[in-house]
């Protein structure tokens, strides 16, 4: 669907740890991602995007991962830290036919200390 | 540089009145876009305005209207508040060459008592 449901899933991870963060997408047509970060009082902060002639995107302690054969992405996050607490959606867009973003399912990531 | 901004930040009105929502958008950027994000959600799309024309819209009844001024800045006006549009509404903006993420401001909180 196009929003998420009123209990979020979520992620608790030690600090230090990998996080990985799972979306799955609705439109077999969209051809770019967006990983955003929402932290509490806040609008959402671009973390990394990534289009469809990719499979992997580095960025600085994140990665991620585009899987269009079934539809699903991945967002890693190396040495998690407390800051990282928030949480998170992917977003798609078909760029071609749209100009809509339409948010994944949030996770809540917690790290704890 | 600054990003996107919104005016104001909390709003509290009472049913069947209207209210008007400011967004600046981040320097460079020419596209505003507008979603609601209910309490525990992720954002819906509203609308999107390019060359101060709406290009596209999202599921929203007529009571949400906007413009965009020739300085690529917003509003979003919403007639005859229900209780149902209580919410966080987000302006992003983007520049219109492909490719390029949205960008979000932290929202104004409406209340509608």
């Amino acid at each position: 669907g196009e929003s998420v449901g009123l209990h979020l899933p979520t992620l608790s991870v030690q600090e230090g740890d990998n996080s990985i963060i799972n979306c799955a997408y609705s439109n077999s047509a969209s051809d770019y991602f967006i990983w955003y970060k929402q932290e509490s009082g806040k609008g959402p902060q671009f973390i990394i995007d990534i289009r469809s002639n990719m499979d992997k995107r580095q960025g600085q302690r994140v990665t991620v991962l585009l899987n269009k054969t079934v539809k699903h992405l991945s967002l890693q996050i190396a040495a998690t830290q407390p800051g990282d607490s928030a949480v998170y959606f992917c977003a798609e867009i078909s760029m071609d036919s749209s100009y809509k973003l339409i948010f994944g399912s949030g996770t809540r990531l917690l790290v704890r200390p | 540089d600054a990003g996107v901004t919104q005016s104001p930040t909390h709003l509290i009105k009472t049913r069947g009145q209207q209210v008007t929502l400011r967004c600046s958008p981040k320097s460079g950027h020419d596209t505003v876009s507008w979603y609601q994000q209910a309490l525990g959600q992720g954002p819906q799309f509203i609308f999107q305005y390019y060359e101060e024309e709406e290009r596209q819209r999202g599921n929203f009844p007529d009571r949400f209207s906007g413009h965009q001024f020739p300085n690529y800045s917003s509003e979003l006006n919403v007639n005859a508040l229900l209780l149902g549009d209580s919410a966080l509404y987000l302006c992003a903006s983007s520049s219109d060459r492909e490719g390029q993420p949205q960008h979000f401001g932290d929202g104004t909180r409406l209340s509608i008592l």
